[in-house]
């Protein structure tokens, strides 16, 4: 089966760094994906993660350890706007399925 | 840019009654799926796509679902019997290929069976 893990909420201040971690166990993997969701909002697609390293994307970078089962997203001078729930999700099989965390609840605060 | 578009944005329905929620993927597409997300829950994976069949699916999609891709733009899921455990906000995604291309989400349509 497919377990994923990552913390329920998290709060930091504007103009801060805060790091969400990931750790997961998968039968098969294509990729681990982060994606951002407004509440009652789609996901929308913030990172990819393939090879183990860092992926950088602006103010958002992404990495990976396939050998440990982790990963973390790292976000750089957080907004206002940066406050959402961070989705953590492994792609495995064929049919490209994505399994997802619970999410993780980021507050900024001022 | 290219979006997945879904319809209609609400739903609601009388316990037992079939509903169709619509998708169009983003054009030029070739794997295109089904989430759900029940109210304060996580995302979970029903169907995948690919070539007019199911790649995959998960226990949810039992034999009272079911999609269709019925011209060259849409992407249906049938639910042919709602029951109260399936409101949810359905979302509909597409990617350019398979094996981890990344996933579109559409802004879903949120079902309310009563």
């Amino acid at each position: 089966g497919q377990n994923i893990d990552q913390p329920t909420e998290m709060t930091a201040t504007e103009g801060a760094i805060v790091q969400i971690n990931c750790t997961y166990q998968t039968s098969g993997f294509n990729g681990l994906f982060w994606y951002q969701q407004h509440a009652g909002e789609a996901p929308t697609f913030l990172s990819y993660n393939v090879l183990d390293g860092l992926e950088e994307k602006g103010r958002f970078s992404s990495f990976l350890s396939r050998s440990k089962g982790y990963s973390y997203l790292l976000l750089k001078e957080l907004q206002m706007k940066d406050s959402a729930s961070y989705l953590c999700a492994v792609c495995t099989g064929g049919g490209n399925k994505l399994t997802f965390g619970t999410g993780t609840q980021l507050k900024v605060e001022l | 840019e290219p979006e997945v578009t879904q319809t209609p944005s609400h739903q609601v329905t009388q316990m037992g009654q079939e509903v169709i929620l619509r998708c169009v993927p983003i054009s030029n597409h070739l794997y295109f799926y089904w989430y759900r997300q029940i109210l304060g829950q996580k995302v979970e994976f029903l169907v995948s796509f690919y070539n007019n069949e199911i790649s995959e699916k998960s226990e949810i999609f039992d034999d009272q679902f079911s999609v269709e891709r019925p011209d060259g733009s849409n992407f249906t899921l049938k639910i042919r019997s709602t029951k109260l455990e399936d409101s949810a906000m359905y979302f509909c995604a597409s990617s350019l290929d398979g094996g981890g291309e990344t996933q579109y989400f559409g802004p879903g349509t949120r079902l309310l069976v009563l």
